[in-house]
């Protein structure tokens, strides 16, 4: 049963677009939300943040958007380039730093020069 | 600063072969968690600790996975025997716990294939 989805496996989209990622939990108890992104061969790097008490937070060309009543999050890249083609994880946690984190399966975002 | 450094990064093995899977902490971190990367799962927790003290092994696929902390620098994930299906990416994790962020800070990954 999983607690973390992300529904989209793959997305393509132009260089200087917006990529738009997309999430959906299920538990309730969730209260801080992270996306983490990965490249091949290298473990995941955190990459934005949000505490469920707020509903954006920005920085530089990356947002995400917390919608609580919808349970679903998202990842917004404005503009994309090639160097942000790479797996994106949405994960959540449930209790703080000595918590484990809730993962998604990633989305593949080619970007496409 | 390191980061969380695995070993090996590449295991090749047969089946039935122990394997033992190495992390080092970050320094100061509390905080471990060993998760496996698949296609059909993607990233799942297998076991953390706190304190070097085990405190979720629900993950653990089977009684083949072990996990041991003996101190805040070192923890190992042993899987004896190995199976063909125990093929996977397994990353270590740790976390200075004193936020409440949730941050992970991953390390490489230990590629594991098993014929």
């Amino acid at each position: 049963d999983q607690q973390v989805k992300q529904n989209s496996p793959s997305l393509s989209v132009q260089e200087g677009r917006i990529s738009i990622l997309n999430c959906d939990y299920t538990n309730s108890m969730f209260d801080y939300f992270l996306w983490y992104k990965k490249y091949p061969a290298e473990g995941p790097t955190f990459l934005i943040s949000i505490s469920s008490i707020k509903d954006k937070n920005e920085d530089g060309r990356f947002t995400v958007f917390l919608n609580k009543s919808a349970k679903h999050l998202s990842l917004h890249i404005v503009p994309s380039q090639p160097g942000d083609s790479a797996v994106y994880f949405c994960a959540a946690s449930a209790g703080g730093g000595n918590t484990p984190l809730v993962f998604g399966k990633g989305t593949r975002l080619s970007v496409i020069a | 600063d390191a980061g969380v450094i695995q070993s090996p990064r590449h295991e090749v093995t047969e089946m039935g072969q122990e394997v033992t899977l190495r992390c080092k902490p970050i320094s100061g971190h509390n905080s471990l968690f060993w998760y496996r990367q698949t296609m059909m799962r993607g990233l799942e927790l297998l076991i953390y600790f706190n304190n070097n003290v085990p405190i979720d092994d629900s993950g653990m696929p089977e009684d083949r996975f072990s996990a041991k902390m003996p101190n805040a620098s070192f923890s190992t994930l042993k899987i004896q025997p190995s199976e063909p299906r125990d093929s996977a990416v397994y990353f270590c994790a740790s976390s200075p716990g004193a936020t409440n962020t949730g941050e992970l800070f991953f390390g490489e990954g230990s590629r594991l294939t098993v014929l």
